[in-house]
């Protein structure tokens, strides 16, 4: 089984500064990954995957994420934040053996709060 | 227009109703996917489908019905036995060995 753990519930930025979300995740085959924002009462929307092949992972709205398979991390970077990323970041693995279709183990959550 | 539609937005239910949650998606993906979100728990995985008229369980089945007869729609039931039915219903979609793309949510309440 699989598990995945985000380090902090809530990650309070100043505008402008940078930002990284820490994701922790535990399995015993190879896996996909992902990282998920979730704005206020909506769905959620994909920000970046890794599938295979390079480990620096490039994204949208400016996010990128970096696998380290020894340290069996995903951690989401942001070199400069906006008021616009106030949201709850999600980070999810599936075993990638299955095809990735087997349904996504998500993380708790972290909740980036921007400060003016 | 291409994506994941659910509906209704908000459905209120009375103890001892099942009620269905609607999924649709026009992305041609084989594989669909229903998850509950709780506050502060993150999402849990209810039932899967990786083709039509085949579907398994996830973490968190007891309580819950789908069916997939369509490629396109995925609804589910929850039943009189969910014992507490009240959260944000989450349907997503994908093809095999992509990411998963998710619909807006339907909010759950239990009167």
């Amino acid at each position: 089984a699989q598990s995945v753990t985000q380090l902090d519930s809530q990650v309070p930025v100043f505008e402008e500064a940078p930002v990284e979300l820490r994701c922790n995740y535990s399995s015993s085959v190879s896996v996909y990954l992902f990282w998920y924002v979730q704005y206020p009462n909506q769905g959620l929307q994909l920000l970046l995957k890794y599938l295979s092949g390079s480990t620096l992972v490039k994204g949208i709205n400016g996010f990128e994420a970096e696998f380290n398979k020894s340290q069996t991390s995903f951690h989401l970077r942001k070199p400069s934040v906006h008021i616009s990323d106030t949201a709850e970041y999600f980070c999810a693995v599936s075993e990638s053996g299955g095809g990735g279709a087997d349904g996504l183990t998500f993380g708790k959550g972290t909740h980036l709060i921007i400060q003016p | 227009d291409g994506g994941i539609t659910q509906s209704p937005k908000y459905l209120f239910r009375k103890e001892g109703q099942n009620v269905t949650l609607s999924c649709e998606q026009n992305l041609n993906h084989d594989a669909m996917y229903w998850y509950r979100q709780d506050p502060g728990q993150g999402l849990r995985l209810i039932y899967y489908s990786q083709i039509v008229n085949d579907f398994q369980k996830g973490d968190i089945a007891e309580g819950y019905s789908v069916s997939r007869e369509k490629k396109e729609s995925f609804p589910l039931t929850v039943t009189s036995a969910q014992k507490n039915p009240t959260a944000f219903y989450l349907c997503a979609s994908s093809i095999v060995g992509g990411a998963q793309y998710f619909g807006p949510g339907t909010r759950l309440t239990v009167l």
